[in-house]
């Protein structure tokens, strides 16, 4: 089946740092990737969706200017947490999907762990 | 399985037995629906999913029903194993929404031996 990595699979950053998580699609090309955010004991939002070579929509609530997305390419999609503090601990997770079709499935990365001190 | 604030529910079987987990969900415009299961510390691993033209589809040990009229989507996992614990998610989009997957508040299931 299809991969969707993601790095790092851990950081540890001090509160003012930014920070910047990789996804990657390992056997496919991903028209479109979608950043979650998942705190302890919650499910998954949804943060934005990044379609290649175009801006990135963001959910209601999500600053723009603080979570970064960059899709330029078809395998490689970017999340930079601008000016991190503790608040935005929590697991990032990226999904790939190929192509806009409604049976284009998305495949999941295994998450990324951010901790801010 | 809904959620009250930080607390997931809690499902627990005894090996062998089958297992249902319940999800209400929001949109009646919803038109695709995924079940997702979520090991600790890592991302969501597809189960199985089904449309809204259909009320029912089978798996491998997995059946998910769909019940329009009350927005309610069932799992159920038959012959439930220790390895099948973890945290079960439903997801649901519609495709006048660009297919953004809109998930569950989770049910984490415990599988006694």
């Amino acid at each position: 089946g299809a991969v969707v990595s993601q790095h790092p699979s851990w950081v540890i950053c001090k509160s003012g740092t930014s920070v910047k998580i990789e996804c990657r699609s390992l056997d496919f090309q991903a028209t479109t990737m979608f950043w979650y955010r998942q705190f302890p004991k919650q499910s998954l939002m949804l943060m934005a969706t990044s379609n290649e070579g175009s801006k990135a929509t963001y959910e209601q609530g999500v600053e723009k200017d603080k979570f970064l997305i960059n899709h330029a390419s078809l395998t490689l999609s970017t999340l930079t947490v601008t000016s991190a503090h503790p608040e935005d601990s929590s697991f990032y997770i990226c999904s790939a999907r190929q192509g806009n079709s409604p049976n284009n499935e998305q495949f999941f990365g295994p998450g990324t762990r951010l901790t801010v001190l | 399985g809904e959620s009250v604030g930080l607390h997931l529910p809690t499902l627990s079987v005894q090996e062998g037995d089958n297992s249902i987990i319940n999800c209400a969900y929001s949109n009646s415009a919803s038109d695709y629906f995924i079940w997702y299961k979520q090991e600790s510390g890592k991302g969501p691993q597809f189960i199985i999913d089904i449309r809204s033209n259909m009320d029912k589809r089978q798996g491998q040990r997995v059946t998910v029903l769909l019940n329009k009229t009350v927005k309610h989507l069932s799992l159920q996992i038959a012959a439930t194993q220790p390895g099948d614990s973890a945290v079960y998610f439903c997801a649901e989009s519609f495709s006048g929404g660009y297919n953004k997957l809109i998930f569950g508040a989770g049910t984490r299931l415990a599988v006694h031996p």
